[in-house]
């Protein structure tokens, strides 16, 4: 069935440091990829998406590329601050289908 | 929009008693989801709906849990009768149409002692 594999946590940096989080993917389709971010008391937020291959998801400083030829979509930040310390998700949904499969998160700490 | 509202937001009871999780989705989508997060497992998919019908309970983890929807705007899950391991943060989460990210709720932190 489908997977995501992400990589584990926690990962630990310091301010303004740049980010890279790994996830791959195991799909018989063509999936919508995604990242979500949870921070510490809060529901997960969808943080970016990319629907098919190639496409750069982006917002906040934060891209992901879909990779379809290595199956990833790692997530990137130039700069981190403190204020990015939270848990990442990755997550993939197939076309047409209802559920979404989640990795298993990932805990980013930054310190000033 | 609110976003997706879940109450109560903590919820303490003793072993054995009745619990009813509640969640309202965002006005507009048509899917509805049930998610439980523990250190232990994670993030977990319990039931979802889709125009309040269930598509998948599999995750259901036993016949002590049950979940409705009544309508577009409501559903709950309940656990009866509760026990020590069902403590966890229950999220609910909504999706629309063409639109395939999920909106999640806060959450409902439950302990059961």
């Amino acid at each position: 069935g489908d997977s995501v594999t992400q990589m584990e946590g926690p990962v630990t940096l310091s301010e303004e440091a740049f980010l890279t989080i790994n996830c791959t993917y195991t799909a018989t389709g063509y999936p919508s990829l995604f990242w979500y971010v949870q921070y510490p008391g809060e529901g997960l937020q969808l943080l970016l998406k990319a629907t098919k291959a190639d496409d750069k998801g982006s917002n906040k400083g934060f891209e992901a590329t879909y990779r379809k030829e290595t199956t990833s979509f790692h997530l990137e930040k130039g700069s981190v601050q403190v204020s990015d310390s939270a848990v990442y998700f990755c997550a993939l949904r197939d076309a047409g289908g209802f559920k979404t499969i989640f990795g298993a998160g990932t805990r980013l700490f930054v310190k000033a | 929009d609110a976003g997706v509202i879940q109450s109560p937001r903590h919820e303490v009871t003793e072993m054995g008693q009745e619990v009813t999780l509640r969640c309202k989705p965002i006005s507009g989508h048509n899917s509805l989801f049930w998610y439980r997060q523990t250190m232990m497992r994670g993030l977990e998919l319990l039931i979802y709906f889709n125009n309040n019908v269930p598509i998948d309970d599999s995750g259901m983890p036993e016949d002590r849990f049950s979940a409705k929807m009544p309508n577009a705007s409501f559903s709950t899950l309940k656990i009866q009768p509760s026990e020590p391991r069902d403590s966890a943060v229950y999220f609910c989460a909504s999706s629309g149409t063409g639109d395939y990210g999920y909106t999640f709720g806060s959450g409902t932190r439950l302990t059961v002692v």
